[in-house]
């Protein structure tokens, strides 16, 4: 079984800071997806960001990027240039390769809060 | 527009009665999901759909039961026997073997009064 784990219940940051959420996780795959999650007020679930395990590069997506380091489990994500909406829930995911088959895997959230 | 829906957004529930909550994608996507989340938790699975006609119980599924008899609708019935029921729900849909992605839908709040 697969474990994620989210170290920091909440930050808060000035707005146009910049912000790194931490996200270990432990798993005996070798195969896999990470996700970083954004739960805003409303409690929709937005996909942040997405990374494949077997891929070296970093993703991005504008602001949003991750550092994955394999080898330790870590998959961290930093948020540039922090702006009032990013304030809200975000978790970290994981998802063995071609597998529905447990679902997605969550940590407890991080609560951000963007301060003006 | 693609995406999921989820109805109604807020569902109150005597104790005692079954409610079914619903979920539909257009997103074309196989596989569809379950999740219950409770405050200060993360998600955590409750059934899951690869196929229609076909399901597989989560981490919690006692208490709940699903149907897919199409492969855009995954109904969620919450039934008596569940001991606990006041949760968010979401409902998510992922295009399963390709990129494992998975998409929400905005949530029913339900309540047990």
């Amino acid at each position: 079984a697969q474990t994620v784990t989210q170290s920091q219940p909440e930050m808060s940051v000035q707005e146009a800071e910049t912000v790194t959420l931490s996200c270990t996780y432990d798993t005996s795959e070798n195969n896999y997806y990470l996700f970083w999650y954004k739960q805003p007020p409303s409690r929709q679930m937005i996909l942040v960001i997405r990374q494949e395990a077997y891929k070296q590069q970093n993703a991005t997506e504008n602001r949003f990027s991750v550092n994955f380091q394999k080898a330790a489990k870590s998959f961290s994500l930093k948020i540039s240039d922090s702006q009032l909406g990013d304030t809200a829930m975000y978790f970290c995911a994981f998802i063995a390769s071609g597998g529905g088959a447990d679902g997605l895997t969550f940590g407890k959230g991080t609560h951000l809060i963007i301060q003006p | 527009d693609g995406g999921i829906t989820q109805s109604p957004k807020y569902l109150f529930r005597k104790e005692g009665q079954n409610v079914t909550l619903s979920c539909e994608q257009n997103l074309n996507h196989d596989a569809m999901y379950w999740y219950r989340q409770d405050p200060g938790q993360g998600l955590r699975l409750i059934y899951y759909s690869q196929i229609v006609n076909d399901f597989q119980k989560g981490d919690i599924a006692e208490g709940y039961s699903v149907s897919r008899e199409k492969k855009e609708s995954f109904p969620l019935t919450v039934t008596s026997a569940q001991k606990n029921p006041t949760a968010f729900y979401l409902c998510a849909s992922s295009d399963w073997g390709e990129t494992d992605t998975q998409y929400f839908g905005p949530g029913t709040r339900l309540t047990v009064l």
